[in-house]
């Protein structure tokens, strides 16, 4: 069973905390992707990544970085956290064989 | 600016009727599109797509119909069932390839 795993399914952080939300695939897809989930604005990208080492900021990148320093693995990075990137985080992989699949999710609140 | 739009945040309809949910998007290049359903505390999940070369793709209970000229998908389901409950997000797929999601339906069907 293919799987994008995100390591936690909640988190709760204080603001101006530096904040790691991992994310691993294991169907050796070259594309990531993080999004973020608010209501009434749907998913929206805030980083993605073709190739190992490599990233392309989306649409919201503004307070995130990213590493990819293996294939399978995508992190996403709050330098400092703010309430206003309080929102649920999905992580998703693409390729060929299985298309685009996403992680559960992370419920992240900033406090 | 969004470009591809839900403009119905939610929508209800009764078990064994006809839901019908809506997708508009500004760029004429965008060919390819996809649909998903997504639970609270789960990552969105393939529902169903449509190549442009196509006005109509059907999947069981679930028929999707692109308008070109319109810029405008629809997303049918038949018979609706409390199970369908969920928020659907449409979304298109342009090159190089990063979806780009509308704000989603919630969609409530009623036993």
């Amino acid at each position: 069973d293919v799987k994008v795993t995100q390591s936690s399914r909640y988190l709760v952080k204080r603001t101006g905390e530096k904040v790691f939300l991992e994310c691993v695939q294991d169907m050796d897809h070259e594309n990531m992707f993080w999004y973020r989930q608010d209501p009434g604005l749907g998913l929206r990208l805030i980083y993605f990544s073709y190739d190992v080492k490599m990233k392309e900021k989306g649409d919201i990148p503004e307070g995130y970085s990213v590493s990819r320093e293996k294939k399978e693995r995508f992190s996403l990075i709050l330098e400092s956290a703010s309430t206003n990137q309080t929102s649920m985080y999905l992580c998703a992989s693409w390729g060929f064989s299985y298309g685009y699949t996403f992680g559960s999710g992370t419920r992240l609140t900033v406090v | 600016d969004q470009q591809v739009k839900q403009n119905s945040p939610s929508l209800s309809v009764q078990e064994g009727r006809i839901s019908i949910l809506n997708c508009d998007y500004t760029n004429s290049m965008f060919d390819y599109f996809l649909w998903y359903k997504k639970y609270p505390a789960e990552g969105p999940t393939f529902l169903i797509s449509i190549s442009s070369i196509k006005d109509k793709n059907e999947d069981g209970r679930f028929t999707v119909f692109l308008n070109k000229s319109a810029k405008h998908l629809s997303l049918h389901i038949v018979p609706s069932q409390p199970g369908d409950s969920a928020v659907y997000f449409c979304a298109a797929d342009p090159p190089p390839g990063k979806l780009i999601f509308g704000q989603g339906t919630t969609l409530q069907v009623k036993p």
